[in-house]
């Protein structure tokens, strides 16, 4: 079956623009997760989704940051005003539940100039 | 603080040469313990889950265990596809949250 697709693959913005990032989970998976890899880094959380569930936001940097998860399934990473400091991978996962394991998207390599 | 620290940073083996890489934990109540491979210029892989101290699980030259401190994954002579990124995960029992934390990772090297 699909596994958790990413999109866009590479993204290029100029500084102070807005980005989206977007992720479509694994069918069926009530879990879903963004975390950010900076070069040479490991992987820092950032959001969690868990069904209907307010999401945990305690790893989002800044204000400049949100996410979004429609209908329980698609999520999309939004950050405002871009900074170079945000040039990373960003990763999503998805999860059938709670202490199972997560499946990771190929993540979207972001670029700020 | 959950706290997960992963040894050595890098290592390099030759074909056929078997070694373990380390994962420290500190948690407050751990509900699993994950362990991923991750390639260059790719999301990180699943390969295991462990629940309880003394559980092993396996998969080709792969052998993961867990103790209450700690995880080893065990590469038994190992090939140059093994090269790659290892990581650890942590998830905890408790109500602050159910994110993964990671640890480092190892960067595993394997010379033919």
């Amino acid at each position: 079956g699909a596994g958790v697709s990413q999109s866009p693959s590479n993204k290029v913005t100029e500084k102070g623009k807005d980005v989206e990032l977007r992720c479509d989970p694994i069918s069926g998976h009530t879990a879903l997760y963004w975390y950010r890899q900076s070069l040479g880094q490991g992987l820092e959380f950032l959001i969690y989704f868990q069904g209907n569930s307010a999401p945990d936001k305690s790893g989002l940097p800044s204000d400049r940051f949100s996410a979004e998860r429609t209908g329980g399934s698609v999520s999309t990473l939004t950050i405002q005003r871009t900074q170079q400091e945000d040039s990373a991978v960003y990763l999503c996962a998805s999860s059938s539940q709670v202490g199972l394991e997560a499946f990771f998207g190929q993540g979207t390599r972001l670029t700020v100039v | 603080e959950d706290q997960v620290t992963q040894s050595p940073e890098a290592l390099r083996l030759q074909e056929g040469e078997s070694s373990s890489l380390n994962c420290s934990y500190t948690v407050s109540g751990l509900r699993g313990l994950f362990w991923y491979r991750q390639d260059p210029g790719k999301g990180p892989e699943f390969l295991f889950t462990l629940y309880s101290a003394g559980e092993e699980k396996e998969k080709e030259r792969l052998k993961a265990t867990l103790t209450k401190k700690e995880s080893f994954l065990h590469i038994t002579a190992p090939k140059p596809e093994d090269s790659a990124t290892y990581l650890c995960a942590v998830q905890v029992n408790n109500n602050a949250g159910n994110m993964l934390t990671f640890g480092g990772g190892t960067r595993l090297m394997v010379k033919p």
